[in-house]
């Protein structure tokens, strides 16, 4: 039931884009995308419910299609304190009582 | 700071040791969900309370059990400790109509 993250680690330089993907096995409720730093608790980035909407946070942001049950995180002109994995969260019907983080994606920006 | 606090930050214990780990939820927050991480791994759900019933359960035996109190603080028990016990517990706390989680620092259990 963990979903699977894409790719496993990147490296960017300051400025440039990424793309992290999530995919589930299970339908899904909604998807909520976090950031974990080294030796820090996870950090909620945002949420993303059904019905395929895209979510933006500064430049951020994350799509959501239900049918092939997957998400992605879009990282724009890449800063220093992006550097830190990445994990989708995944909700497995409405209850909320069900959820389950990706493998995660390990993201470093350079100078 | 989120205003969830987790107690104690580190510990250890030996194996086949019972082990208690707190959590205090942020303010209002009457949802409390904990998470084992192991090292290099992603978080994996434990269980769920809300209103001090649990709520949800992932693949953990049932040595693993827990408390929410009325003010809503939580607990996490252990029973006969394993090894592969070994790792940081996390506990978040949300509102149960807000999806937003906030996280703890997390208690860095080591069993030796």
């Amino acid at each position: 039931q963990q979903p699977v993250q894409s790719p496993q680690a990147v490296i960017l330089r300051e400025g440039e884009d990424a793309v992290i993907n999530c995919s589930s096995s299970k339908a899904l409720y909604s998807v909520h995308w976090y950031r974990q730093k080294h030796g820090e608790a996870p950090v909620f980035l945002m949420i993303l419910l059904k019905g395929g909407e895209q979510k933006g946070h500064e430049k951020i942001s994350a799509s959501f299609n239900e049918k092939k049950q997957q998400s992605s995180l879009y990282l724009t002109a890449s800063q220093l304190s992006y550097s830190g994995t990445y994990f989708c969260g995944t909700e497995i019907g409405n209850t909320g009582n069900q959820f389950y983080f990706g493998t995660g994606t390990s993201l470093t920006v350079i100078p | 700071e989120t205003g969830v606090t987790q107690s104690p930050t580190h510990l250890i214990k030996t194996r086949g040791q019972q082990v208690t780990l707190r959590c205090s939820s942020q303010s209002g927050h009457n949802t409390v969900s904990w998470y084992q991480q192991a090292l290099g791994q992603g978080p994996q759900f434990i269980f769920q309370y809300y209103r001090e019933e649990e709520n949800g359960r992932g693949n953990f035996p049932p040595r693993f059990s827990g408390l929410q109190f009325p003010n809503y603080s939580s607990e996490l028990n252990v029973n006969a400790l394993e090894l592969d016990d070994s790792a940081l517990y996390l506990c978040a706390s949300s509102l149960s109509q807000a999806p937003e989680a906030f996280f703890g620092q997390g208690t860095r259990l080591t069993v030796v």
